[in-house]
């Protein structure tokens, strides 16, 4: 059964800084591993999708990594901005098709201007 | 690109009154969505799978005769919460994928949510 961790649960940063969250996953027969962002009594918000043939994807700021043989993957957001404080959740596709995702408990990014 | 649609977005109800929930996929067709619910600061946690046409499959421990699912179309999945209770409070959120844009490879896309309060 894929279980999905992400450390550190809440990260402070002042603003301008580069910052790295970090996900991990039990079953390396992954899929394909989304990042999603929420905000506060918010839904989801897809960030990036990984293919398990993928090492990574980048969309502005964000660079996201899938090292399936560590079973992790990591969100790397650089020149942080206020604006980014949300919680952030990596999601795990174990099978392809169509299945739901496993994710992990978030970690939780506060940006100080 | 894909959208789907949830709604209510908020209610507050009595307890013991029923409540349902639409998902829709705006501009596609699924025939399974998924029914997550996120307890405060907590992750989200699958509750259901909606198969179009057939009988939802719920995970261990969700009570199928609670939360009722009805997927009648291609588009649209309800879940209906039964004589619900203060413990059913919280945030519900529904998923899809578009398969006919590349199958598997399509990242799953979810509603805005439901926050529930049950008084």
């Amino acid at each position: 059964k894929q279980e999905v961790t992400q450390i550190p649960a809440a990260l402070s940063v002042p603003e301008g800084e580069n910052l790295v969250l970090n996900c991990s996953f039990t079953d390396s027969a992954i899929y394909n591993l989304q990042w999603f962002r929420q905000d506060p009594g918010k839904g989801l918000t897809s960030l990036l999708l990984i293919q398990s043939s993928q090492r990574e994807q980048t969309s502005g700021r964000l660079n996201a990594s899938l090292d399936k043989s560590s079973g992790r993957s990591t969100l790397y957001i650089a020149a942080s901005q206020p604006g980014d404080s949300a919680t952030y959740l990596c999601a795990g596709g174990v099978n392809s098709g169509n299945t739901p995702l496993v994710f992990g408990k978030g970690t939780r990014l506060s940006v100080i201007a | 690109g894909a959208v789907v649609s949830q709604h209510p977005s908020w209610v507050i109800c009595k307890s013991g009154t029923s409540v349902k929930i639409e998902c829709r996929s705006l501009d596609f067709q699924a025939t399974t969505m998924f029914w997550y619910r996120q307890f405060p600061k907590q992750s989200l946690m699958l509750m259901a799978t909606s198969n179009e046409g057939s009988k939802a499959t719920y995970e261990q421990g969700v009570e199928k005769d609670k939360f009722l699912i009805n997927h009648a179309s291609l588009t649209l999945s309800t879940l209906t919460v039964t004589s619900a209770h203060p413990e059913d409070s919280s945030f519900y959120i529904c998923s899809a994928r578009d398969l006919g844009a590349g199958g598997g490879n399509q990242p799953q896309h979810f509603g805005d949510g439901t926050r529930l309060s049950i008084l």
